[in-house]
């Protein structure tokens, strides 16, 4: 089965740049999404189809995805961002999570 | 706006089957363009998809391999929401599930239920 990667926890300074990767076996092929979950509430898809914004998301959110890894990338954090981080793809029919990254807003 | 809802017992004994509903108000489950799908999140950990049911006229399932000897989705057309039924529970599958639209185009989630913890014990 396919497996996604991702960092257990990211810290970033307020105001800076945090960049959150997701490996996987040619994930380049694949497209990825993103969620933000914050405790208690159900995720959110802030990225889908690699780089897509859905609407109400800030665009201080972007995404990339080449070779075997994808990035979410969040420019001038704000406390606000703090939260749990899943990316996920489709891989035979079925949907594959990442196991998470907490980001942390210093 | 799509708006799904879970329900369902919040307390299951071990052994015994976990059955879920979720509602969905705002849109179709037989809209032939979204798979109706349940994912779980055991406390402090990760999200883990569970199945789902995808439904156009008949209904196509496909389940988490890890689970799919315990697990059952369903659609009820005449409610507009679909089911989850896990069978032979134990302390393992304590959980918070979720009811989720899964996008054909594209493979995401982009509605999701507020979730549902359900704890098996006894």
């Amino acid at each position: 089965s396919y497996e996604l990667t991702q960092p257990l926890s990211v810290s970033v300074a307020l105001g800076q740049t945090a960049r959150i990767t997701c490996g996987g076996n040619n994930i380049g092929s694949k497209n990825v999404h993103w969620y933000k979950q914050k405790p208690g509430q159900a995720p959110v898809v802030v990225i889908y189809r690699d780089s897509n914004r859905p609407s109400g998301i800030p665009e201080r959110f972007s995404g990339s995805n080449s070779g075997n890894r994808a990035t979410l990338t969040i420019s001038r954090a704000q406390a606000g961002d703090e939260a749990d981080y899943y990316c996920q793809v489709w891989d035979s029919s079925t949907w594959v999570f990442g196991g998470g990254t907490k980001l942390t807003v210093l | 706006q799509v708006q799904l809802q879970e329900s369902g017992p919040g307390l299951v004994k071990p052994s015994e089957t976990l059955s879920l509903t979720c509602g969905v108000s705002g849109g179709s489950v037989t809209s032939g363009s979204y798979y109706c799908s349940w994912i779980r999140q055991p406390p402090g950990k990760g999200l883990e998809w569970i199945g789902y049911m995808y439904y156009s006229g008949s209904g196509s399932t496909n389940y988490n391999p890890s689970l799919k000897s315990r697990v059952t989705i369903s659609v009820d057309v005449s409610k507009n929401q679909f089911s989850l039924k896990l069978s032979s529970v134990t302390a393992a599958d304590t959980a918070v599930y979720y009811c989720a639209r899964g996008r054909i185009q594209g493979y995401y989630f982009d509605y999701w239920g507020p979730g549902m913890l359900v704890t098996v014990s006894s």
